[in-house]
């Protein structure tokens, strides 16, 4: 079942943060965040696996609650950037991954 | 980045003629995947393959079939295309399954 984001869409001002969040109806194995840019292919920013490991950028921070089958990316300091639309993709089990439908960001100087 | 390319980048197509996409990747990476991308719904896993000749089915799998005859490429086939077919069709590849995967450019497929 497709994970649901939110919200759908978010505006910032340079510099302001933001939250975007995904949650799922089943237990998950694992959360993947990806980022894409209007007319171009999604680009990896992190995945959060079930007992705590992370992978991803540096700059990025996420969170995963597995008990509430959640999980949120965190966004500080938003630079121009970071404009696009980012997608939560969820694993129920290593052989099934959702994607959501996405959160569009918009930074305005 | 990683070498992944897919041919071809556009493509229109009349309602029953079969159509194939091609995948490329140089990374010799073990999984390759196709999605469709469409307003509201995010990526759909179409088909995935884990090595050579081994594919499995996705969540949107119907009316599309798959091949991987060589690690590097991954074919999609619409054997007689559809107008629900119209679509942004992206390939994707990771070293295992559930590592982070890395996208191709995609194919902007228009069924007429």
């Amino acid at each position: 079942q497709q994970p649901v984001q939110s919200p759908q869409a978010v505006i910032l001002r340079e510099g302001e943060d933001a939250v975007i969040n995904c949650s799922s109806s089943k237990a998950l194995y694992s959360v993947h965040w990806y980022r894409q840019k209007h007319g171009e292919a999604p680009v990896f920013l992190m995945i959060l696996l079930k007992g705590g490991e992370q992978k991803g950028h540096d700059k990025i921070s996420a969170s995963f609650n597995e008990k509430k089958q959640q999980s949120s990316l965190y966004l500080t300091a938003s630079q121009l950037s970071y404009s696009g639309t980012y997608f939560c993709g969820t694993e129920i089990s290593r052989n099934d991954m959702r994607f959501g439908a996405g959160t569009r960001l918009t930074v305005k100087p | 980045d990683a070498g992944i390319t897919q041919s071809p980048r556009h493509k229109v197509t009349e309602t029953g003629t079969p159509v194939t996409l091609r995948c490329h990747q140089t990374e010799n990476h073990r999984y390759m995947y196709w999605y469709r991308q469409d307003p509201g719904h995010g990526l759909r896993l179409i088909h995935y393959s884990y090595g050579v000749k081994d594919t499995d089915k996705g969540e949107v799998s119907d009316g599309y079939s798959v091949s991987r005859s060589k690690t590097e490429d991954f074919l999609l086939t619409l054997e007689s295309a559809t107008s629900s077919q119209t679509s942004v069709y992206f390939c994707a590849i990771s070293v295992d399954r559930g590592d982070e995967q890395y996208f191709g450019p995609g194919t902007r497929l228009t069924v007429t």
